[in-house]
């Protein structure tokens, strides 16, 4: 079975601040796919990245960046200089990577508030 | 280029009806997965349908039904409505590659409420 734990409930930061989000998973698998979505109040989960559990190397976009560590089974997810429009929920997600089986399993999902 | 739709927006039913939720998947995707989102919680799996059929299901009752059509399009059915089926019904798609597991786009969702 596989699980994902997302402990943060809630974070509020002051704009301009860096915030990490934490991700922690359960899986059996020797071979799987790790996601972060955000969730906007719209409701739309929006995708937005996709990690394959070869590949350790840290990911940045812009102003994101994910560490994943498979040592401690985490996919981290840090926002620097957060902005306002960054706030929403965040889901941390898992699947496996056989063909036919892309069932997502999701955390229960940060919600982030960024206060002007 | 369109995304994932959904409708209806919201939807108001009442306990023991029956209620069909639809879906057209981004241009150019032909796999569709339903999830439910209770309120506060993250989205859990319902099931997904490729080639027209249902390739893999979530631990949903058999009042959860699906169907996917030709163009791809997919309808989530549920019978016999109760309040705990109260939720977000989001729709995702995907392009099936023989990789497996591409990014699934999600659309807006349907809300459902049970009375």
């Amino acid at each position: 079975a596989q699980k994902v734990t997302q402990a943060q409930t809630e974070i509020s930061v002051v704009e301009k601040e860096d915030v990490t989000l934490d991700c922690v998973y359960e899986t059996r698998d020797t071979t799987y796919y790790l996601f972060w979505y955000k969730q906007p109040p719209s409701g739309e989960l929006v995708f937005l990245i996709r990690r394959n559990s070869f590949d350790e190397q840290n990911e940045i976009s812009g102003r994101y960046s994910w560490n994943f560590q498979k040592s401690t089974s985490s996919f981290n997810f840090t926002i620097t200089a957060s902005q306002v429009v960054d706030s929403a929920v965040y889901f941390c997600a898992l699947s496996p990577s056989n063909f036919g089986n892309e069932k997502l399993t999701f955390g229960t999902g940060t919600r982030l508030t960024i206060i002007p | 280029d369109a995304g994932v739709t959904q409708s209806p927006t919201h939807l108001i039913k009442t306990r023991g009806q029956q209620v069909t939720l639809r879906c057209s998947p981004k241009s150019g995707h032909d796999t569709v997965s339903w999830y439910q989102q209770a309120l506060g919680q993250g989205p859990q799996f319902i099931f997904q349908y490729y080639e027209e059929e249902e390739r893999q299901r979530g631990n949903f009752p058999d009042r959860f039904s699906g169907h996917q059509y030709p163009n791809y399009s997919s309808e989530l059915n549920v019978n016999a409505l109760l309040l705990g089926d109260s939720a977000l019904y989001l729709c995702a798609s995907s392009l099936e590659r023989g990789l497996g597991n591409q990014p699934q786009h999600f659309g807006d969702g349907t809300r459902l409420s049970i009375l």
